[in-house]
């Protein structure tokens, strides 16, 4: 597609459930972000890909996140045992040189709910 | 780590005046600064960027302006439209995570 693309555009789950939430990154896109949004709030960096390196994860708040992507485009973030304050918008974006050096486009993000 | 905060959270403004909306970062090695704009339901959209090489960049109707010696960042619209309404964030970065501010809420009234 002509830009980064997420699904499910929104989550509801129960307290307990785990969630995955998808990105498919603009096509030869190396680079690979997600953000979570809390309401009124800035974006706050969970993980960054960059080709085959490891991935930065030093964002991810707990260990019930995680997040991998498949053959260096598709996206996944998993989170486990949701929590109420899991609720956010979460952002993924993609850019096309190594790191924030250039543009990154952002999807319209998954609005998760955990009830 | 990086800390990057926003003056204003809102501001209000008429259609046709210049908006300006400020951003103050911490880390002295950021290098790369960009701004985005956030409608309603949306990601957040590219507006400009500029890097620590320069002190201002202008694109159609926008203007970003850099001053590294007090670690301060502004975007200048210049005749806002009403669809200029939206929540603008300032982005950091001295490596390849971008660190956001809060967000403006930027209201242009008729």
């Amino acid at each position: 597609g002509a830009g980064v693309s997420q699904s499910p555009s929104n989550k509801v789950t129960e307290k307990g459930k785990d969630v995955e939430l998808r990105c498919d990154p603009i096509s030869g896109h190396t680079a690979l972000y997600w953000y979570r949004q809390s309401l009124g709030q800035g974006l706050e960096f969970l993980i960054y890909f960059q080709g085959n390196s490891a991935p930065d994860k030093s964002g991810l708040p707990s260990d019930r996140f995680s997040a991998e992507r498949t053959g260096g485009s598709v996206s996944t973030l998993t989170i486990q045992r949701t929590q109420q304050e899991d609720s956010a918008v979460y952002l993924c974006a993609s850019s096309s040189l190594q790191g924030a050096r250039t543009e990154a486009f952002f999807g319209q993000g998954t609005r998760l709910t955990v009830v | 780590g990086e800390s990057v905060g926003l003056h204003l959270p809102t501001l209000s403004v008429q259609e046709g005046d210049n908006s300006i909306i400020n951003c103050a970062y911490s880390n002295s090695a950021s290098d790369y600064f960009i701004w985005y704009k956030q409608e309603s339901g949306k990601g957040p959209q590219f507006i400009i960027d500029i890097r620590s090489n320069m002190d201002k960049r202008q694109g159609q109707r926008v203007t970003v302006l850099l001053n590294k010696t007090v670690k301060h960042l502004s975007l200048q619209i210049a005749a806002t439209q009403p669809g200029d309404s939206a929540v603008y964030f300032c982005a950091v970065s001295s490596g390849y995570a971008l660190n956001f501010g809060k967000g403006t809420s930027l209201l242009v009234t008729p």
